[in-house]
């Protein structure tokens, strides 16, 4: 199993260019979240998806969107980016029916807007 | 709404214990986490315990629990250079279980 993969794992984007980044999952979970990392700040949720054809608001969702394109993936878009939006970005996912609702993260997406 | 605080740095001695704090403020929270963060790493979970416990030890880690403060503890004893990372407390809360992370802990540990 490769667990939580994603791509690119790096980006550097110009201020107003859009990108999708990827995220896949191989183990079966029902639920996939995004986060974004910046320093001193931990990781903060973008958005979520608790099942497949769901998806809600994390904390700072603001100049994203999100697509369960189905059970596996779970697409994260920047329509329009700006330096504010760069960071490193984790998808991780999780089977809530497991009594420690671990959550499996990605290796991560390091991004730069200029 | 929920927020999670740790301290940023923390160095100790090779052999020595290392001592990570948490406070954290979803008293509804099921089970409380230690992610572990390696240099250009994502994060894995170390270890977590149930809300109804007070300690928890697996191995070389020992976790304390303190609701009545909302304290957490993850204790590390003969700390190794390999034990150097960041360390992410984390609380759980909504349908989804959704994490709320504190600022992690960088670790570092010396010869």
């Amino acid at each position: 199993n490769a667990g939580v993969t994603q791509t690119p794992k790096f980006q550097v984007l110009k201020t107003g260019q859009s990108m999708t980044l990827q995220c896949a999952q191989d183990m079966n979970h029902n639920s996939m979240y995004w986060y974004r990392q910046d320093p001193g700040m931990g990781l903060r949720l973008i958005y979520y998806s608790a099942s497949e054809g769901t998806t809600d608001k994390g904390e700072v969702p603001n100049g994203y969107n999100v697509s369960r394109l189905n059970k596996r993936e779970f697409s994260l878009r920047l329509e329009s980016a700006a330096p504010s939006q760069t960071s490193v970005y984790f998808c991780a996912s999780s089977e809530l029916d497991r009594s420690t609702d671990e959550q499996y993260f990605g290796p991560g997406t390091r991004l730069t807007v200029t | 709404g929920e927020d999670v605080e740790q301290s940023l740095f923390l160095s100790v001695r090779e052999g020595d214990s290392s001592v990570i704090n948490c406070t954290y403020t979803d008293s509804s929270s099921t089970y409380l986490y230690w992610y572990k963060q390696e240099p250009g790493a994502g994060l894995q979970l170390l270890t977590y315990i149930f809300s109804n416990m007070d300690m928890k030890q697996d191995q070389r880690l020992t976790v304390l629990l303190n609701k009545k403060d909302k304290h957490l503890s993850l204790r590390i004893a003969d700390t190794q250079t390999g034990d150097s990372a960041i360390y992410f407390c984390a609380e759980t809360s909504g349908s989804a279980r959704q994490l709320t992370f504190g600022s992690g802990t960088q670790l570092t540990v010396l010869p």
